[in-house]
């Protein structure tokens, strides 16, 4: 089973809300990753968490906070969000942060108001 | 550091015609590379990797695509395109970060049209 699951699926916030992104993988994967895709474009990497510790953040705005409370679980907190940051957010898990192949979720389509 | 250049952002074939994909990477060290398709609103599926020994992948959905090292190219073909097939499809290159943890390198995506 190569399933990672994302909720919700669609997200309408105002810009002073705070809101949470899930994510969730069975795969007994060590490296969970959160993907910022606007549209027509490629996926842009935000953060990887290697055994549930911070290991890239890619000078991500401190308005999206990654929290890897298990192995399992990925969450991004959404607070004081712009419009420009509408989008599909993307999680993915591989085996470990050194494992090649990365399994993707079905996203989050985030709207800001 | 690694890249990937995806030509043709869009592709139009006739059902039942060859689907080709292009892909060129750039990289100082063999390359770990894949092919990730995406229906709209959807994630990304991963069609197929190369990562060493035979360099012709066979991938899911009828898909394959050959590494040639000396021409850089990572492209993926299909024989016969089918109406599903219509969907985003996205490169990939691994980059190895500073203490081991890969990082993707994606194109910047093709988007193929199946005309029946």
């Amino acid at each position: 089973d190569t399933e990672v699951t994302q909720t919700p699926k669609h997200l309408v916030m105002g810009m002073t809300n705070k809101k949470s992104l899930k994510c969730e993988q069975h795969m007994g994967h060590r490296a969970m990753y959160w993907y910022k895709q606007k549209a027509k474009k490629p996926p842009e990497l935000m953060f990887v968490y290697s055994y549930e510790k911070l290991s890239i953040n890619e000078s991500v705005p401190s308005r999206f906070s990654p929290e890897c409370p298990n192995s399992s679980l990925l969450n991004l907190h959404l607070h004081a969000l712009q419009p420009e940051d509408s989008a599909l957010y993307l999680c993915a898990s591989s085996q470990d942060s050194t494992t090649d192949t990365q399994y993707f979720g079905p996203g989050t389509r985030l709207t800001v108001l | 550091a690694q890249s990937v250049t995806q030509l043709g952002s869009h592709v139009s074939v006739s059902e039942g015609a060859l689907v080709l994909l292009r892909c060129n990477y750039s990289s100082s060290v063999p390359p770990y590379l894949f092919w990730y398709v995406q229906y709209p609103n959807q994630g990304l599926q991963l069609l197929l990797k190369y990562t060493t020994g035979a360099t012709l992948v066979k991938g899911i959905n009828g898909f394959e695509a050959e590494f040639k090292k000396s021409e850089t190219s990572f492209h993926l073909t299909k024989p016969s395109a089918h109406m599903s097939d219509a969907a985003e499809y996205f490169c990939a290159v691994s980059d190895i970060r500073g203490g081991g943890t890969y990082k993707y390198i994606f194109g910047t995506g093709t988007r193929l049209k199946v005309l029946a």
